[in-house]
């Protein structure tokens, strides 16, 4: 089955220091991964995505993710937090038995970034 | 240009009451999804759709319907609430093949 684990339910980190949140992955064939973020009472954004190529992706905001095939996972980093990126964020990947753009999402983990 | 919009913001059913969630997106986007969001439990697909027309179930259909007769709207029908589907609901849109979706801003409903 195809799955996404986010091993973390909450990570705190202090401002300045780097970050990174982690993720793994379960897919048939290649994955087309997905990081999204979602403030408070708002809607999931877009952040970053690994389709192929370069193993290490740039997205918005100053974050980047890695791609590590052999290990299945697609950590996603900072390399100084800032006290706004305090949110939730999503590791998805797409379904790959349903086609289109039906994404499998984590269950999110809760990022915390202190003075 | 508005995204993907969500009505109602806030919702309070009582078991057993019929509703419809509205999502609008203004960007001529083929595919629309509706995805809800429990604590712990990321999102689960409930619908989607991949252009006028053509709706498919998700990974959590039941008590559910949707229907797709403009390529900008696709709202979400519930039969007959129930106290299991008080959730968050997302309205999602991209274009065919983009993988990457736009979000609406929720819509938070709750089962008495």
């Amino acid at each position: 089955a195809q799955s996404v684990a986010q091993p973390e339910d909450q990570v705190n980190v202090a401002e300045g220091n780097p970050l990174t949140v982690k993720c793994t992955y379960s897919v048939s064939g290649n994955p087309y991964l997905f990081w999204y973020v979602q403030y408070p009472n708002r809607g999931l954004q877009f952040l970053l995505k690994y389709i192929t190529g370069d193993n290490l992706v740039k997205g918005s905001y100053g974050f980047e993710a890695e791609f590590n095939k052999s290990q299945t996972s697609f950590h996603l980093k900072k390399p100084s937090a800032l006290v706004s990126d305090s949110a939730l964020y999503f590791c998805a990947v797409r379904d790959s038995t349903g086609g289109y753009n039906k994404l499998i999402f984590g269950a999110g983990t809760r990022l915390a970034v202190h003075p | 240009n508005a995204g993907v919009t969500q009505t109602p913001k806030f919702q309070v059913l009582k078991t057993g009451q019929s509703m419809t969630l509205q999502c609008a997106q203004d960007m001529n986007h083929e595919y629309m999804s509706w995805y809800r969001q429990d604590p712990g439990m990321g999102l689960r697909l409930i619908h989607y759709s991949v252009g006028a027309g053509i709706t498919d179930q998700g990974e959590v259909p039941n008590g559910y319907n949707v229907s797709r007769s403009t390529t900008e709207d696709f709202p979400l029908r519930l039969l007959s609430a129930a106290p299991s589907q008080t959730s968050v609901y997302f309205c999602a849109s991209s274009p065919t093949g983009a993988n990457v979706l736009t979000f609406g801003a929720g819509s938070r409903l709750t089962v008495l």
